[in-house]
């Protein structure tokens, strides 16, 4: 089974910038993976930033957005924002017949 | 609105059986593939199980294959996660998830407790 790697902790500053990646063993990440990435803060259940790669629903804020680079798959916040302090996951799909996560981002915004 | 409400977790001992649910409203059940994703105190989330919206396709994570069956009755818009012969290391809080062409939405999620 594949397994899906994300950094497992970023800092970034208030207005700041960062990018959050996420690979697999397989290969390189594509659109065929249907890359997902949630936000979850403590306490609290995930939500859904992004679907499909760069999709957004009407709850994610503009700061974030979704994109492949270099071979995976990529979630970038411009303008951070204290709020933004939570645990990011990525899950990939495999063929639609597993989905793997990844061990997930604590991002902290400093 | 989508609306996913979990239930049927608790305590239960090794080795014995415990069935959740997860009531769907606010969009068209039957249209969309439903996902079971749980995740253990302090840990990460963890795929567990994922069923096609005709419930004819049903897919595992290899740490429940053979043990835990999702399935969905798609007339009461419901989806269900049958767990036998659980263990200490199935102890998560267990959510269901929509997902498709239009994103993914979650509940809240429901908590399962195995210990003897």
């Amino acid at each position: 089974q594949a397994v899906v790697t994300q950094e497992p902790s970023l800092t970034v500053s208030p207005g700041g910038t960062v990018t959050l990646t996420c690979g697999s063993s397989t290969g390189a990440v594509t659109s065929g993976h249907y890359p997902y990435w949630f936000q979850q803060k403590p306490g609290q259940a995930p939500r859904t930033l992004i679907y499909d790669t760069n999709n957004k629903h009407s709850w994610t804020p503009a700061r974030f957005s979704g994109s492949l680079l270099g071979g995976k798959a990529a979630l970038s916040l411009s303008g951070a924002q204290p709020e933004d302090e939570a645990d990011y996951y990525c899950l990939l799909s495999y063929s639609s017949e597993y989905w793997v996560f990844g061990g997930g981002t604590k991002l902290t915004v400093l | 609105q989508v609306q996913l409400v979990e239930s049927g977790g608790g305590v239960v001992q090794p080795g014995r059986s415990l069935r959740l649910s997860c009531a769907a409203s606010g969009f068209t059940f039957s249209s969309y593939g439903m996902q079971w994703v749980r995740q253990a105190p302090g840990k990460g989330l963890e795929w567990v199980a994922v069923i096609t919206n005709d419930g004819n396709n049903k897919h595992y994570d290899n740490s429940v294959k053979g043990r835990f069956t999702i399935s969905r009755d798609n007339s009461r818009n419901t989806l269900y996660l049958q767990m036998n012969s659980l263990r200490v290391e199935d102890t998560a809080v267990y959510y269901c998830a929509k997902y498709g062409g239009d994103g993914c939405s979650w509940g809240q999620g429901t908590l399962v407790t195995v210990s003897s």
